[in-house]
This record gives structure tokens, C-alpha cells and sequence, in this order.
């Protein structure tokens, strides 16, 4: 198992432009999420699913899209990147019977 | 309004002494809690939970207490070692599929 991996691992963005952070995972889990983690503030849950075809918002949606068109991907998109959204972004999932959620390794987003 | 909070940012221990790592909670609805361990450059890893049923779950050199009177709990590693030293994450949830909700993070140093 690859568990939950993510791409890129690094990227530099120009105000304005968009791109799309991809999340995968090969455990079957139902239930995936992205979080954004940045000094003094902890992870920050962005958007989560709870299956194919449902996706709810967290704590700090604004800026980002998801969707969730298949049970292993989960792909994060930022239409118009601002400087805020510099950070560094993790995918998590979990399945039914367990609480424990896995972190994918993390992708490092910088904004100019 | 940061409803999972870690008042310690960071937090400096001898070897082989204790640790003891604190979070704070406001929402009542909070039953299922656990804590994370991250390594720089890496996603978080589970450590340990707890169910608002009980009050303590061991797991090894790691115990984690649950006040739920005082919204409180506590992570304890005894004993401490060098390769304990992280940030570490208290995270609630209200189970099943909810969102789960983290702390800022308290740093750990373990001094050899």
C-alpha cells in the first residue's frame, strides 16, 4: 500500500494563476479531507468528503474547490492563487471503522 | 474562534524524564479525541485516542488523560526520549463522520 500521496511536493505560483494539488489514496477509505498548516495556527481543515460525490467545507474554504468523483482521489483546486495561500497543504483519509486519520506527506505552496 | 487549543507553543524536557503535553476544548459535543505527532518535512502521525467514555488510554510509554468536567486533556510520555522530539497535535472530533478540529501544536524537545 502507497497509503495517501500527494503531488507535487513543491510549487511556485504567481498571484493569479491556478493549479490543482492531487491527493490519492489506495486503502479505500471513505472519508478524505485537506487541512493547510501555518506557523502558530495549527492544521486548519479545508474541505473534506465523506464518499464519492460528497464534499462538505471546513474551517477555511475560501479560495479552494473539490471534488470527489472517485472513492481514491480527492484533488485540491485554487482558481486564482493569492499570497495567503502560501503554505503547506495535507491530505488526509480514514475509513468507516476507524478514527485515525492518514496524512499523506504534505506539498509546500508558495504564492508570489 | 479556535475551539481545540494548545496553550504551550513549545515545551523542553530531559531524557527519560516525563512529558506532559496539555489541550483545551470548548465545544461539549467533542467525544472522540486524539493526538499526532509531526516530523518537520513530513505529514502528521497518529498516536493515540480517546473516547469521552473512559478517562485514560495507555498505549506503551504513552497515556492520555481525558477531564471532561474541566474540557481537558493531557498526553504523557514517560519515559522521554530523543526521538520524541516533534510537534505534537491534539485534534476532537464529535465521531463518526464529523470534521475533526486541531490544536496549534506544541513543540517537544527532548534534551539527551
Amino acid at each position: 500500500n502507497a497509503g495517501v500521496t500527494q503531488t507535487p511536493k513543491f510549487q511556485v505560483l504567481k498571484t493569479g494563476q491556478s493549479m490543482t494539488l492531487q491527493c490519492a489514496q489506495d486503502m479505500n477509505h471513505e472519508y478524505m479531507s485537506w487541512y493547510r498548516q501555518d506557523p502558530g495556527m495549527g492544521l486548519r481543515l479545508i474541505h473534506y468528503s465523506v464518499g464519492a460525490g460528497i464534499t462538505d467545507q471546513g474551517e477555511v474554504p475560501n479560495g479552494y474547490n473539490v471534488s470527489r468523483s472517485t472513492t481514491e482521489d480527492f484533488p485540491l483546486r485554487l482558481l486564482s492563487a493569492a499570497p495567503s495561500q502560501t503554505s503547506v497543504y495535507f491530505c488526509a483519509s480514514r475509513g468507516l471503522a476507524g478514527d485515525e486519520q492518514y496524512f499523506g506527506p504534505g506539498t509546500r505552496l508558495t504564492v508570489t | 474562534d479556535q475551539q481545540v487549543k494548545q496553550n504551550s507553543p513549545s515545551l523542553s524536557v530531559q531524557e527519560g524524564r516525563i512529558s506532559i503535553l496539555n489541550c483545551d476544548y470548548t465545544n461539549s459535543m467533542f467525544d472522540y479525541f486524539l493526538w499526532y505527532k509531526k516530523y518537520p518535512a513530513e505529514g502528521p502521525t497518529f498516536l493515540i485516542s480517546i473516547s469521552s467514555i473512559k478517562d485514560k488510554n495507555e498505549d506503551g510509554r504513552f497515556t492520555v488523560f481525558l477531564n471532561k468536567s474541566a474540557k481537558h486533556l493531557s498526553l504523557h510520555i514517560v519515559p522521554s526520549q530523543p526521538g520524541d522530539s516533534a510537534v505534537y497535535f491534539c485534534a476532537a472530533s464529535s465521531g463518526g463522520y464529523q470534521k475533526v478540529t486541531f490544536g496549534t501544536g506544541t513543540k517537544l524537545q527532548v534534551i539527551p
